[in-house]
């Protein structure tokens, strides 16, 4: 089935340790998205990418970076965690098409907690 | 900087009760309008959107959305709720003007739980 998937699902994590958590997408969208929700903040856009080698700062880009070395693999990294990081992170992607213009799909999260 | 305002933070409603959810944004340059839903667990889902057109849309589910420009408005409505609407949703601007490939970032509200009684 077409989609998002992001790995691992749930992650408890010490602080000060290295985290990448994995998005790959199967319907060749140019554009991907990492958003971090957290309760009372709705969804909060951390790095994107328009298309493969290219990527930009989101809303809260600190602490967090991206890759884009192919269409389909978007990962993103923790360099050095920290509890204000624990989180549920969505990876996003999107693509114009005639019927889905705009349109941005979501992978099932990633939850972190961070101690 | 573009943002949204979703005013209710949680609505408790009846099953069959009419259903009205307040969105407002702040660009006042061409938008493009989402609702996403988020049910309990899942991922978010695409409720509805509106590019250009129409005012009033209608998605999936029964639910639809009213754009009034003038008020920067983007409201949900679903005229009767079923306990299986309860979930949160989410409103989201997108304001790149005029067609832009691979750019349709995001700005997203805080969200509106909501919570159908049987």
């Amino acid at each position: 089935i077409a989609g998002i998937t992001q790995a691992p699902t749930s992650q408890i994590l010490a602080a000060g340790r290295r985290m990448t958590l994995r998005c790959t997408q199967d319907m060749r969208h140019n554009a991907m998205y990492w958003y971090r929700q957290d309760l009372g903040l709705g969804l909060r856009l951390i790095h994107y990418s328009n298309t493969a080698g290219t990527t930009g700062k989101g809303e809260v880009p600190d602490g967090y970076s991206v890759s884009r070395a192919n269409t389909d693999d978007f990962p993103l990294t923790l360099a050095s965690a920290v509890p204000s990081q624990t989180s549920v992170y969505f990876c996003a992607s999107s693509g114009s098409t005639a019927s889905s213009y705009n349109e941005q799909f979501f992978g099932p999260g990633t939850r972190l907690t961070v101690l | 900087a573009q943002s949204v305002s979703q005013h209710n933070h949680h609505v408790i409603l009846s099953e069959a009760a009419s259903l009205e959810l307040g969105c407002n944004y702040s660009y006042g340059g061409t938008v493009n309008l989402f609702w996403y839903v988020q049910y309990p667990g899942q991922h978010l889902q695409l409720l509805l959107k509106y590019f250009s057109g129409d005012p009033l849309v209608k998605g999936i589910k029964g639910f639809e959305a009213e754009f009034i420009k003038s008020k920067f408005s983007f409201n949900l409505r679903k005229p009767s709720v079923q306990w299986s609407d309860t979930a949160e949703y989410f409103c989201a601007v997108n304001d790149s003007a005029g067609y832009d490939f691979g750019n349709e970032k995001l700005t997203f509200g805080t969200g509106t739980r909501l919570t159908i009684i049987p």
